[in-house]
């Protein structure tokens, strides 16, 4: 029972450096998100993707890029990572249906520090 | 934007004590969700409601869909050590491709 996948689970840049978060989830789930939690503030969208081949930005996506990979697979790129950017990442799924807004499973999260 | 306010930001309990939090949003919703999140971990669910009025336990938990749509309560009784982490509310109102909006959490610390 995988679930949903996240790697790498804690990793240190330095300002200006780029780096890929992995994601995959094993439930044939329509809908992949990217969150980033800070202290006090909650969970915040940063990306979501509805379905296979399209994305759209969240509450946060300044300074970062995602790719919907196929339907398992969805990454989240930090192009030139910033001190604002230390926060933890949190990959999740969703099963999308028309009728009910269904609930989203997160993986284990991923510790960024940009330094 | 949505916003969720959730309340209390932080509960310490005595082990046995019944515990409440709420979370009130400035717009209706369609769906209102509660997570539990420990240490070093992700936000798992503990329940879903999706209908106003409604009333749904998991245990020793309850959670209720308010009767407004803009507000949710959680209710766990006789904590245990357990019971510790963070809990947040979501809430929802687009169907399909959704736009969950959380609330800041309530952190439950529990004195054996």
């Amino acid at each position: 029972n995988a679930g949903v996948t996240q790697t790498p689970k804690f990793q240190v840049l330095k300002t200006g450096q780029s780096m890929t978060l992995q994601c995959a989830q094993d439930m044939n789930h329509n809908s992949m998100y990217w969150y980033r939690q800070d202290p006090g503030m909650g969970l915040r969208l940063i990306y979501y993707s509805a379905s296979e081949g399209t994305t759209d930005k969240g509450e946060v996506p300044n300074g970062y890029n995602v790719s919907r990979l196929n339907k398992r697979e969805f990454s989240l790129r930090l192009e030139s990572a910033a001190p604002s950017q230390t926060s933890v990442y949190f990959c999740a799924s969703s099963l999308r249906t028309g009728t009910f807004v269904n609930t989203i499973y997160f993986g284990e999260g991923s510790w960024l520090t940009v330094v | 934007g949505q916003q969720l306010n959730q309340s209390p930001q932080s509960m310490f309990i005595q082990e046995g004590e019944d515990v409440s939090m709420n979370c009130t949003s400035s717009s209706i919703f369609n769906t209102w969700l509660w997570y539990k999140q420990e240490p070093g971990e992700g936000p798992v669910l503990l329940i879903a409601l999706y209908k106003a009025g409604e009333l749904t336990s998991n245990g020793r938990l309850t959670a209720q869909f308010g009767i407004t749509r803009k507000d949710s309560f959680l209710n766990i009784s006789a904590s245990i050590p357990s019971d510790v982490g963070i809990y947040f509310c979501a809430g929802a109102l687009i169907q399909g491709a959704q736009k969950l909006v959380f609330g800041q959490g309530t952190r439950l610390t529990i004195n054996p």
